[in-house]
């Protein structure tokens, strides 16, 4: 059974560094095509992706939060670790990382997040 | 504003089929899977349709999914009361490199 689970602060001020963990279990992050997202829900609206990361360490970030973006992963405790600088006030909402499923298979994507964190809410504000 | 459009709302009336539209472009439905979850009030998102009409173990199969072109829909027939959540389609876009959510749809049974 695979469970993920968000950790980190409620809330940061302005211009602050956001840290947040996802532990995880069930899967491994060292093996081929394993994958773990991360996903924003501001409340009341929508979701947005913010990034992956792979088994490989590669990472790939959403062109909307790209230069403010890091993921890192310690495959021995089984962990990913977002790191988001210069937060503002629109970064408010609800953090989750997600296991990525499916892949690229004959020029087609089909990828999917199964399961999710409980997500973790952050608030921005002074 | 989201990549993929849905309406804000639909309902229906207990035992009624609705369908909740996705519209895309060629970038993302038009050439890669859709994939449909559900969430429910300060909860996470759940998949409920993924690979455009494959259902997870455990969904019912009053849940089905369907694609043509750049659009995309969920249909839930024998509707309930506990069907009523917020639902989310989504894609991966070429021109994104990552996966791309529709506005949500929140379904109201009345």
């Amino acid at each position: 059974q695979i469970t993920l689970k968000e950790s980190g602060p409620t809330m940061v001020k302005p211009t602050q560094t956001l840290t947040l963990t996802c532990t995880f279990s069930g899967f491994s992050l060292s093996n081929s095509g394993v994958a773990v997202g991360w996903i924003r829900q501001p409340p009341g609206k929508a979701l947005e992706w913010l990034g992956t990361i792979f088994w490989d360490g590669d990472t790939r970030y959403s062109p909307s939060v790209k230069t403010r973006l890091t993921f890192t992963k310690d495959t021995s405790k089984n962990q990913v670790v977002l790191r988001m600088t210069n937060m503002d006030p629109m970064d408010t909402g609800t953090y989750f990382c997600a296991h990525r499923r499916g892949g690229y298979t004959s020029g087609y994507y089909e990828t999917w997040f199964d399961p999710w964190g409980q997500g973790t809410l952050v608030t921005v504000s002074s | 504003q989201s990549v993929l459009s849905q309406p804000p709302s639909v309902s229906g009336t207990p035992g009624q089929r609705v369908t909740i539209s996705c519209s895309g472009s060629t970038s993302n439905i038009g050439s890669n899977a859709v994939n449909w979850y559900q969430q429910f009030p300060g909860m996470a998102p759940k998949v409920l349709i993924y690979t455009n009409s494959q259902r997870p173990s455990g969904v019912p199969d009053r849940f089905s999914g369907s694609k043509s072109g750049t659009s995309a829909s969920l249909a839930i027939s024998g509707l309930q009361s506990e069907d009523e959540a917020d639902y989310y389609c989504a894609a991966w876009d070429d021109d994104l490199r990552g996966p791309v959510f529709g506005g949500g749809t929140k379904l109201t049974v009345l």
